[in-house]
């Protein structure tokens, strides 16, 4: 079956524009996951989707970071004014309730 | 905040040899993950450990899990070079079923003839 698919594959963008990054999680997968992962950072936590519960935002380093997941299914991650450190490889996973995450191929976002 | 150590970072090995990674963490968990990347690619789910001195195999791979030490290993026996890729462990906050991951550092395995 189909897995995570994430869009664009690439983002090149210049310092102070938004972009928007799309994970479309597997088909029933009620949980959905962004991480982030960058060379001096490792990967790291960014928010998490679970069924209609309020999601947990713990992770987004700033206010410029947002995301929503419409109708339980597609999520959209924004980030507004971007910045250099913003360029990184942007990864969603989704689960069902066996729990493992099944990661996305990922978005690579390149800020100039 | 749970924290996830990895041991080597970085491993070269010749074919044929075995060798282990190392995962420790902070906290209570009872829920483990060995992850694979290859460059440029995302990450392959190869284990998920659910209780202490759960075992699990895959071909060369062998991961074990000892809850009360905080630490995971993963076994690799007999290296080819197909091998060769990032594993990372990745550990779930205790008690929950679903939740954020919290992944080590990722050892950068390269397997040489």
């Amino acid at each position: 079956g189909a897995g995570v698919s994430q869009s664009p594959s690439n983002k090149v963008t210049e310092k102070g524009k938004d972009v928007e990054l799309r994970c479309d999680p597997i088909s029933g997968h009620t949980a959905l996951y962004w991480y982030r992962q960058s060379l001096g950072q490792g990967l790291e936590f960014l928010i998490y989707f679970q069924g209609n519960s309020a999601p947990d935002k713990s992770g987004l380093p700033s206010d410029r970071f947002s995301a929503e997941r419409t109708g339980g299914s597609v999520s959209t991650l924004t980030i507004q004014r971007t910045q250099q450190e913003d360029s990184a490889v942007y990864l969603c996973a989704s689960s069902s309730e066996a729990a493992t995450q099944y990661f996305g191929p990922g978005t690579r976002l390149l800020v100039l | 905040e749970l924290k996830v150590e990895q041991n080597p970072l970085f491993l070269s090995m010749q074919e044929g040899k075995n060798y282990t990674i190392y995962c420790n963490y902070s906290t209570t968990s009872d829920r483990l993950y060995w992850y694979r990347q290859d460059p440029g690619k995302s990450l392959e789910s190869l284990f998920v450990l659910l209780s202490n001195g759960a075992v699990k195999q895959e071909g060369r791979l062998m991961a074990s899990l000892d809850t009360k030490a905080r630490l995971s290993t993963l076994h690799i026996t007999a290296a080819v070079h197909d091998l060769s890729a990032t594993y990372f462990c990745a550990v779930l906050d205790r008690g929950s079923t679903l939740g954020r991951l919290y992944f080590g550092r990722g050892t950068q395995l390269t397997v040489w003839p």
